[in-house]
């Protein structure tokens, strides 16, 4: 079965600082990753998703993500943190078959600190 | 603001009592996913409609049940609630089915039962 692990329940980084985010993925077949972010109250809001090529992915809000094959994993990355960046981040994985259902993570709270 | 509308809001209730969830998706998207977030089971696939028949299930109860409407709505009904079902419901939604396409979520449906 698909599966993906968030080790971290929290990451605290200060504002200007780098910050990851650390995933990693369990499949059968192609992993299909994403990355869906959630503010307070809010709906998750999509950040960026690794089908195939680039091994380095871009997407919102200046967030990106490396996968890695050979580690199984799909951190989540910015150079630079902004303190409205802390949110709650989820990393999901495709599951696999006919389906686009997503199995998502337990979620890892950031708090960017000013 | 991510397209899909999903309404109530907010739902307040008591045990044993029968409500119904509303979703509209995405302007031309076929495929209508259900989730339920809560502090215990973490964000959970419940089912998957496509173009007005069900494609997947994942842990739903039998108290749960759903549709898709020819005019792609789709409305989650849980019946005979207990306290363990109050949580965060989303509604999700994609293009098509069995594709790498991001999901977009609502804003979701908070259900509160007492």
């Amino acid at each position: 079965a698909q599966s993906v692990a968030q080790p971290e329940d929290q990451v605290n980084v200060a504002e200007g600082n780098p910050l990851t985010v650390k995933c990693t993925y369990s499949v059968s077949g192609n992993p299909y990753l994403f990355w869906y972010v959630q503010y307070p109250n809010r709906g998750l809001q999509f950040l960026l998703k690794y089908i195939t090529g680039d091994n380095l992915v871009k997407g919102s809000y200046g967030f990106e993500a490396e996968f890695n094959k050979s580690q199984t994993s799909f951190h989540l990355k910015k150079p630079s943190a902004l303190v409205s960046d802390s949110a709650l981040y989820f990393c999901a994985v495709r599951d696999g078959g006919a389906t686009n259902k997503l199995i998502f993570g337990t979620g890892t709270l950031l708090a960017v600190q000013p | 603001d991510s397209g899909v509308t999903q309404t109530p809001k907010h739902l307040i209730t008591a045990t044993g009592q029968r409500v119904t969830l509303r979703c509209s998706p995405r302007s031309g998207d076929l495929s209508v996913y259900w989730y339920q977030q809560s502090l215990d089971q973490g964000l959970q696939f419940l089912i998957q409609y496509y173009n007005g028949e069900e494609r997947a299930k994942g842990n739903i109860l039998e108290r749960f049940s759903a549709q898709q409407f020819p005019d792609l709505h789709s409305e989650l009904n849980l019946s005979s609630l207990e306290l363990g079902d109050s949580a965060l419901y989303f509604c999700a939604s994609s293009v098509v089915e069995g594709t790498y396409n991001e999901q977009f979520f609502g804003p979701g449906t908070r259900l509160t039962v007492l």
